[in-house]
C-alpha cells in the first residue's frame, strides 16, 4: 500500500506566478489535511477536506489560497499570484476516518520557494 | 485542541534511553494525545498515541500520567536515526487538525 504520494517535491516559481501542489491519499482514505511549514516553525494546519468537500479552511488564507479534492483524482492546493512570504514547506496528510484516536499519514511535502 | 508543552532540545547517547516529556494541563477527557516525529527534509512521522493506559509498539512507548496532564514517550534504545523533532499533539474528536507545536528537538550523540 503506497503512502501519501505529493508532486512536486520541490516547485520554484516567480512573484505572481501561480502555485499548484498535488496530493494522492493513502488507497481508501477520504480525509485529507494540507499543513505549511516556514522555516525553523511547527506545522500550521491549513485545511481538512473530505472527498469533494471543504469541511475545514480556518487556517487558510482568505486570499490567494484554494484547495479542492475531487471525487476522482489527487488533491490540489493552489496559490494564486504567490509572493516570496508563500516560500515554505506544504504537507499533505491523509486518514481513513476523522476522530480522536485516528492517525495522519503525512506525504513527503511539496518545498515551495517563490523567487 | 488543548495545547502541549515541550522542552525545545535534549540531547542523548546512543543506546541509551530517552524520556521525552510533554505537559498538557488542560487536556479534557476525550483529547487523545498523539505523537509524531519529523526528521530533517521529511514529514511527520506516527510514533504512537493512547488515551489513559499506557501504550507499547515497536517504536516507542507511551506514559501517561494518572491525572493526564503530562506523558512521557519513551525511546528505549536511542539510535542516531531518532535524530528528529518529537511532537505531541491533543487531538479531540471534534477537532479536524492536528496542533504541532514547536516540538521537542532530539539530538543524538555517537
Amino acid at each position: 500500500n503506497a503512502g501519501v504520494m505529493q508532486n512536486p517535491r520541490h516547485l520554484v516559481r516567480r512573484r505572481g506566478q501561480e502555485a499548484r501542489l498535488r496530493c494522492s491519499p493513502m488507497k481508501g482514505h477520504s480525509h485529507v489535511y494540507w499543513y505549511r511549514q516556514l522555516p525553523e516553525e511547527g506545522l500550521k494546519f491549513m485545511v481538512y477536506l473530505q472527498k469533494e468537500n471543504i469541511i475545514d479552511e480556518s487556517g487558510m488564507p482568505k486570499e490567494r489560497f484554494s484547495a479542492e479534492f475531487p471525487k476522482e483524482g489527487p488533491s490540489i492546493l493552489r496559490i494564486q499570484q504567490v509572493v516570496r512570504g508563500d516560500s515554505a514547506a506544504y504537507f499533505c496528510a491523509s486518514s481513513p476516518v476523522a476522530g480522536g484516536s485516528d492517525t495522519q499519514y503525512f506525504g513527503p511535502g511539496t518545498r515551495l520557494t517563490v523567487l | 485542541d488543548a495545547k502541549t508543552t515541550q522542552p525545545n532540545s535534549m540531547e542523548s547517547n546512543e543506546e541509551e534511553p530517552v524520556h521525552l516529556p510533554c505537559n498538557h494541563s488542560t487536556i479534557s477527557g476525550t483529547d487523545y494525545i498523539h505523537w509524531y516525529r519529523q526528521l530533517p527534509s521529511q514529514g511527520p512521522e506516527y510514533v504512537i498515541h493512547g488515551l489513559t493506559s499506557n501504550v507499547n509498539n515497536r517504536m516507542a512507548s507511551l506514559a501517561i500520567a494518572e491525572d493526564r496532564k503530562s506523558s512521557t514517550l519513551i525511546l528505549h534504545r536511542a539510535t542516531l536515526r531518532d535524530a528528529a523533532v518529537y511532537y505531541c499533539i491533543l487531538r479531540g474528536n471534534t477537532g479536524n487538525q492536528f496542533y504541532f507545536g514547536t516540538g521537542t528537538s532530539l539530538t543524538v550523540i555517537p
